[in-house]
């Protein structure tokens, strides 16, 4: 069982396709992150949300969208992406963020493959 | 940023040896350090952490320790079981992000 829940497990979607993850969460958890996984690397952090504000962006292409609409979701919006974009995505969720952070809780993941 | 190196990239050990993974990291200011296990096709999954004012943490038959000076942390598996065959990341936080390792496919041999 994971307390870090996401939706759809697996998507396919082809360059001109808008779709949406989603991520969602019930711990209070004050901090939510989205993270890309290629096959055999680490996860790479994406955006990172605190108290419900975006606050982490790593140069994320705006192809990619982030939207928290509470403290317990947090979506991924997907708008024409390339077949390189194809990883599994992983949302997570902390108690505190910052340097106070503390342990990070991932989600099963989004399988996403873009044709 | 953080920088965090992690070694060997493969392992094999016999059931029931041991095994070490090592991680050096380069901020000295990074406060917490994270094991992560990923079996294929799943989630990383928390397995053991570390704060910098602790030098060594055991849980059960695995072990994080904790080098300030030289920067550097390892963990370590006593009794390797065929289910501990999976890929083990470590993190270290720096800047308000954790840098991960590159991972450490670990296969344990019965």
């Amino acid at each position: 069982d994971t307390e870090v829940t996401q939706t759809p497990k697996h998507l396919v979607m082809g360059m001109t396709n808008k779709k949406s993850l989603k991520c969602e969460q019930h711990m209070g958890h004050r901090a939510m992150y989205w993270y890309k996984q290629k096959a055999k690397k680490p996860p790479e952090l994406m955006f990172v949300y605190s108290y419900e504000k975006l606050s982490i962006n790593e140069s994320v292409p705006s192809r990619f969208s982030p939207e928290c609409p509470n403290s317990s979701l947090l979506n991924l919006h997907l708008h024409a992406l390339q077949p390189e974009d194809s990883a599994l995505y992983l949302c997570a969720s902390s108690l505190k963020p910052g340097t106070n952070q503390t342990p990070l809780h991932f989600g099963n993941g989004t399988r996403l493959t873009v044709t | 940023g953080e920088n965090v190196e992690q070694h060997p990239s493969t392992l094999s050990v016999q059931e029931g040896d041991s095994a070490v993974i090592k991680c050096t990291y380069s901020d000295s200011a990074s406060n917490y350090f994270p094991w992560y296990k990923q079996e294929l096709g799943k989630r990383p999954q928390l397995i053991i952490d570390i704060r910098s004012n602790v030098g060594e943490k055991k849980d059960q038959r695995i072990a994080v320790t904790l080098n300030k000076t030289a920067k550097h942390f390892s963990l370590h598996i006593t009794e390797t079981q065929p289910e501990d065959s999976a890929v083990y990341f470590c993190a270290a936080l720096g800047n308000n992000r954790l840098a991960f390792g590159k991972g450490n496919q670990v296969v344990v041999i019965p």
